[in-house]
């Protein structure tokens, strides 16, 4: 059964501080890997994409890895902000679907402290 | 910034009444979909579409319906409200060309039926 697993469920930080994401994922055959940041009441917008030959991408003080041998990922968020506070999902697309199918985890619910 | 649009953003009925939510897209992408999200839970996919005049179910059972007569709108109507159709139902539309199968989220409409 193809799915996506995030960890932890919830995070508290301090403003400037930075943190570390964890996404494991059984999803096959395995296309690519996105992470997107939620806002409350939003949509998700696109953070970084990542294909199977790819084993990092930043964007900005996000920094996405990719190990497609154990099939995990992290998204690292160095020098938090307030505005960081948002659930951050991790989303997975199979290549074997016309669909263009995505497996989605439950986020990691993120909250900085001023 | 993705152009996709959704309205109403909140909408509040009573139960029984029917109801529509609107999604449009101006990126003239083939493929749209529709999730419903609980707050701290996965978006599960509900329906989507392949182009003008194609609808399918998706993973998770819906009593509502969609119609895709325009390739940029995507309206999901449900007949009868009833306070388990309380939910966020986010729209989104992707490309068949890339092969990324990128998928982008309009700002969701957050229904209560009471």
């Amino acid at each position: 059964k193809n799915q996506v697993e995030q960890s932890p469920q919830s995070l508290i930080i301090l403003e400037g501080k930075n943190c570390t994401l964890q996404c494991n994922y059984t999803v096959s055959p395995f296309s690519n890997l996105r992470w997107y940041k939620q806002d409350t009441g939003r949509g998700p917008v696109s953070l970084t994409i990542m294909t199977f030959s790819e084993n990092t991408k930043s964007n900005g003080r996000y920094t996405a890895t990719l190990d497609a041998d154990t099939k995990q990922s992290s998204l690292h968020i160095t020098a938090s902000q307030l505005s960081d506070s948002a659930s951050y999902i991790c989303v997975v697309s199979d290549r074997g679907s016309t669909l263009g199918r995505l497996y989605f985890g439950r986020g990691t619910q993120l909250t900085v402290w001023p | 910034e993705a152009d996709i649009y959704q309205t109403p953003r909140y909408l509040v009925i009573g139960t029984g009444k029917k109801i529509t939510l609107e999604c449009s897209q101006t990126m003239g992408h083939d493929k749209m979909y529709w999730y419903q999200q609980d707050p701290g839970m996965e978006l599960h996919l509900i329906h989507y579409s392949y182009g003008v005049n194609s609808t399918e179910k998706g993973d998770l059972s819906s009593e509502s319906t969609v119609s895709r007569i325009r390739t940029e709108h995507f309206p999901l109507t449900l007949e009868s409200a009833r306070p388990s159709h309380t939910s966020q139902y986010l729209c989104a539309s992707g490309s068949t060309s890339g092969g990324n199968n990128e998928q982008f989220f309009g700002p969701g409409t957050r229904l209560t039926v009471l």
